[in-house]
């Protein structure tokens, strides 16, 4: 398969927590990235990590890239509401964008 | 910042017939666009890479004769599902990268086509 396996497949926890999701590859990446996809609508870029980089940061997001494991976490710290939607992986390489199976998010206010 | 405009958001079919999404890079250049198919609850699944001024390069098991794609300008990438069955009802999406963006960081998505064929 040309995906990636992402876990948990669905995830479901209180305002105001942490959310971990991770993402594993099988083949060689030039980067990685994170996007999010609200209920039947177009994905949005969260955050790329480059194959040389081991952790990133944005706003409450934080990224980790393992290449010798060949895997990736987000994290989202001090959950919200708003923050439910799936969330997908997609490792970057030879110019596709090949997606993870993605983890649904759920935050309960 | 970028913007990918897909066209229509929703189209409701009869079997046999055709349908045409569009998908337009507003205010940047994509030699190439990607055509993506998602399920429900399902991940994306890339179904082809769309080349402004070539033939389009299929994914394996993906009919090249079913879903024709064309990038007739810099600008516009097109995907015609021909002789729709039910079972093509999906969720189409298409993503433009930005041609001056090498890095692999320039991907814009289009907000999604759901195609229902009755």
């Amino acid at each position: 398969s040309q995906q990636g396996e992402e876990d948990p497949q669905a995830l479901s926890i209180q305002e105001g927590e942490n959310a971990t999701m991770n993402c594993s590859y099988k083949t060689s990446i030039n980067n990685l990235q994170w996007y999010r996809q609200n209920s039947g609508r177009g994905l949005v870029h969260l955050i790329l990590i480059r194959s040389n980089e081991r952790e990133k940061h944005s706003g409450r997001l934080r990224v980790t890239l393992d290449t010798s494991k060949k895997s990736s976490s987000l994290l989202i710290t001090a959950s919200r509401a708003a923050d439910t939607a799936s969330y997908f992986c997609a490792r970057y390489n030879t110019d596709k964008l090949i997606f993870g199976t993605g983890t649904r998010l759920q935050v309960f206010p | 910042g970028a913007v990918v405009s897909q066209h229509p958001s929703r189209v409701i079919c009869k079997s046999g017939t055709s349908v045409k999404i569009e998908c337009r890079s507003l205010d940047f250049q994509a030699t190439t666009m990607f055509w993506y198919r998602q399920f429900p609850k399902q991940s994306l699944m890339l179904m082809a890479t769309s080349n402004e001024g070539s033939k389009a390069t299929y994914e394996q098991g993906v009919e090249k004769d079913k879903f024709l794609i064309n990038h007739a300008s810099l600008t516009l990438s097109t995907l015609t599902v021909t002789s729709a069955h039910p079972e093509d009802s999906s969720f189409y999406i298409c993503s433009a990268r930005d041609q001056q963006e090498h890095s692999g960081h320039g991907y814009t998505f289009g907000s999604g086509t759901r195609l229902t064929v009755v």
